[in-house]
């Protein structure tokens, strides 16, 4: 059964810590994994697409990373504005068979 | 600004009567999403059109149903709306399927009496 882990559940950084969020995945034919932040009563709003093992992507303080089971989102010298809940999420199949599993999310606050 | 919409951001309704739920997008995108998100849990995906080809998610209940009358709006309706549907509903949009990013709204709360 394809499976979507995130962890920790939640996490509290002083503002500057460094820390990694976790996403592994058990898929059967993994075609993409996206990360996305949500803040408290809006949509998800898209950060990342990776696509294959060893890629990575940038952008401000964060840096997501890919392998065969996981994935990384390291957030650099955090800020109070980065206080949010991340998901993942993977996508299987192909074509117009959109397959979509979410992650339940690591609930980020950083404390000032 | 493009743009997915969703209306309302609230709606209350009673145990039974029928809701409908709107999204407009005005990013042009071929493909439109409707996921349920509870409390704490992660957005389950209920059903997708690839332009006008609905599909459905297996596990979607038949009391969810869903409209898309043109490439700007979609519809989300509930015939018979129970306790258990009560949730945030997300509407999102991408450009092609699959490998494109989703554009989520910001959902519409239901609660139910």
């Amino acid at each position: 059964e394809d499976q979507v882990t995130q962890s920790p559940e939640a996490l509290r950084l002083q503002e500057g810590e460094s820390s990694s969020l976790n996403c592994s995945y058990t898929v059967s034919g993994l075609r993409g994994l996206f990360w996305y932040r949500q803040d408290p009563g809006k949509g998800p709003e898209f950060l990342f697409t990776l696509y294959s093992a060893g890629e990575e992507k940038e952008k401000e303080r964060l840096k997501a990373t890919l392998t065969k089971k996981e994935s990384f989102l390291h957030i650099t010298a955090p800020k109070p504005e980065d206080s949010a809940t991340y998901l993942c999420a993977v996508h299987t199949g192909g074509g117009t068979g959109n397959q979509f599993y979410f992650g339940t999310g690591t609930s980020l606050t950083v404390i000032p | 600004d493009a743009m997915v919409i969703q209306n309302p951001r609230y709606q209350v309704t009673q145990f039974g009567k029928p809701v409908t739920l709107s999204c407009s997008q005005t990013l042009n995108h071929n493909v439109m999403y409707w996921y349920q998100q509870k409390s704490s849990q992660a957005p389950k995906l209920l059903f997708h059109y690839y332009d006008k080809d609905f599909n459905n998610e297996a596990d979607t209940p038949d009391n969810f149903q869903s409209r898309r009358p043109n490439t700007s709006f979609c519809f989300l309706d509930i015939r018979s709306p129970g306790l258990g549907d009560a949730a945030m509903y997300l509407c999102a949009t991408s450009r092609e399927g699959g490998l494109q990013p989703q554009h989520f709204g910001d959902g519409t709360r239901l609660s139910i009496l």
